[in-house]
């Protein structure tokens, strides 16, 4: 149990388009899903918190309007990357906290890797 | 500001030890603690995950300990094995963090036959 899934798994596209990565919960439901951003050999950093129904929490020093962040259920999120240029591309995973039970514990997805060309 | 530390940054050893990474956080109210693991290009999988009212946590040959006064937890891996490659991140949820995990660096590790 506890699985979450992104799509796509990888994406090359040309400087100025925009992305759109999915990630869903796909046997719980998660009122609460996270958006992480992760450079080669770097460690993971968060985003956003995306709460369903919502506008998202963005972190510090990320752009909302760049990273656009809709959690239209409760089984997924979406973020879309606008305009995307090189400096974009990375490693981008979400995960999904299960509430409701005696502990939060996150269930990340298998991550996007984003290449803008 | 609430961090999280982890060393050594990088490990490389022969099958069969026994093997100690560390993890230190700043601040020592904190609602848990996980250790990941994530092979290159993929996600992580959660290995352990320990409450703060909790020591440790043991699932087969992985044992993760909390030290919440020293802000400290080890994860000890028992005779290690090539297929344990992979970089081993330590994350924790301060106590009024709303459920976000502040990560470390990682250990990459390696496993040589």
């Amino acid at each position: 149990g506890a699985v979450v899934s992104q799509h796509p798994s990888r994406v090359i596209c040309k400087s100025g388009t925009s992305v759109k990565i999915e990630c869903r919960s796909l046997d719980f439901q998660a009122t609460t899903m996270f958006w992480y951003r992760q450079f080669p050999k770097q460690s993971l950093m968060l985003m956003a918190t995306s709460n369903e129904g919502s506008k998202a929490t963005y972190e510090q020093g990320v752009e909302k309007d760049k990273f656009l962040i809709n959690h239209a259920s409760l089984t997924l999120s979406t973020l879309t990357v606008t305009s995307a240029h090189p400096e974009d591309s990375s490693f981008y995973i979400c995960s999904a906290a299960l509430v409701g039970g005696p502990y939060n514990e996150q269930f990340f997805g298998p991550g996007t890797r984003l290449t803008v060309l | 500001k609430q961090e999280v530390t982890q060393i050594p940054a990088a490990l490389s050893v022969p099958e069969g030890e026994n093997l100690v990474l560390n993890c230190s956080f700043t601040d020592s109210a904190i609602y848990n603690l996980q250790w990941f693991r994530q092979d290159p290009g993929k996600g992580l999988t959660s290995l352990l995950l320990i409450q703060s009212s909790q020591r440790e946590q043991t699932s087969g040959r992985l044992n993760a300990s909390l030290d919440k006064s020293s802000g400290r937890s080890t994860l000890y891996i028992a005779a290690s094995q090539p297929g344990d490659s992979a970089t081993y991140l330590c994350a924790v949820v301060f106590s009024g963090g709303y459920n976000k995990l502040i990560f470390g660096a990682g250990t990459r590790l390696a496993v040589h036959p």
